[in-house]
């Protein structure tokens, strides 16, 4: 089943503006992590954000965490072209044994150069 | 190794046909876990790996599916009597010591399935 959902499921901007995703989930969680996808294929790891942590920043990329709301943002500064792609939060529930990523269907963002 | 390499990386297959698909973890990854991402969809766990323990297989949507770990390396992921449904990229993830609650998941670049 599907527990993170993004919004929007689409998004478009110019280079050079900021980009946010948000993710919504339902159940308790370890911690969420977000992560790009280029062209449908292969995904690769953006950052992750522990339950207990309520905000990350990686380079550009600044992550938020309200777990009394079980939602996460994602937020790219300063756009470019090449952050062209999809992006998907994705959570590994809390409890013993908790190890698999459930993702949600992601924002296609699109930046135009 | 690099990363983590998945063969092949395209597969087209007609209905009823069996199909192996197969990952090489990255070197000293003891978890190994394989998603599948339909078409408009998110991506869906189908099963874990980790060391010498039983494989978490809780995610295979049918006894169609099923998958090993050799040496605990090595994993192929098969398919038997492919439907048009099977249609998907397969991706395979591995990490570092697991459970990997706060451990990142490597993939790979997916293989392709296309069931006529």
């Amino acid at each position: 089943s599907q527990q993170g959902e993004e919004d929007p499921q689409a998004l478009s901007i110019q280079e050079g503006e900021n980009a946010t995703m948000n993710c919504s989930y339902k159940t308790s969680i370890n911690n969420l992590q977000w992560y790009r996808q280029n062209s449908g294929r292969g995904l690769v790891h953006l950052i992750l954000i522990r339950s207990n942590e309520r905000e990350k920043h990686s380079g550009r990329l600044r992550v938020t965490l309200d777990t009394s709301k079980k939602s996460s943002s994602l937020l790219i500064t300063a756009s470019r072209a090449a952050d062209t792609a999809s992006y998907f939060c994705a959570t590994v529930n809390s409890g013993a044994g908790s190890y698999q990523l459930t993702f949600g269907k992601g924002t296609k963002l699109s930046v135009i150069p | 190794g690099a990363g983590v390499s998945q063969s092949p990386s395209n597969k087209v297959t007609e209905k009823g046909k069996d199909v192996e698909l197969r990952c090489d973890p990255i070197s000293g990854h003891t978890a190994l876990y394989w998603y599948r991402q339909s078409l408009g969809q998110g991506l869906e766990f189908l099963i874990y790996f980790q060391g010498n323990s039983a494989p978490d297989k809780s995610g295979l949507p049918s006894d169609r599916f099923s998958a090993e770990r050799t040496g605990g390396s090595v994993s192929t992921l098969t398919i038997q009597r492919t439907q048009q449904e099977d249609s998907a990229v397969y991706l395979c993830a591995s990490s570092l010591v697991a459970p990997v609650s706060y451990n990142e998941q490597f993939f790979g670049p997916g293989t392709r399935l296309t069931v006529l």
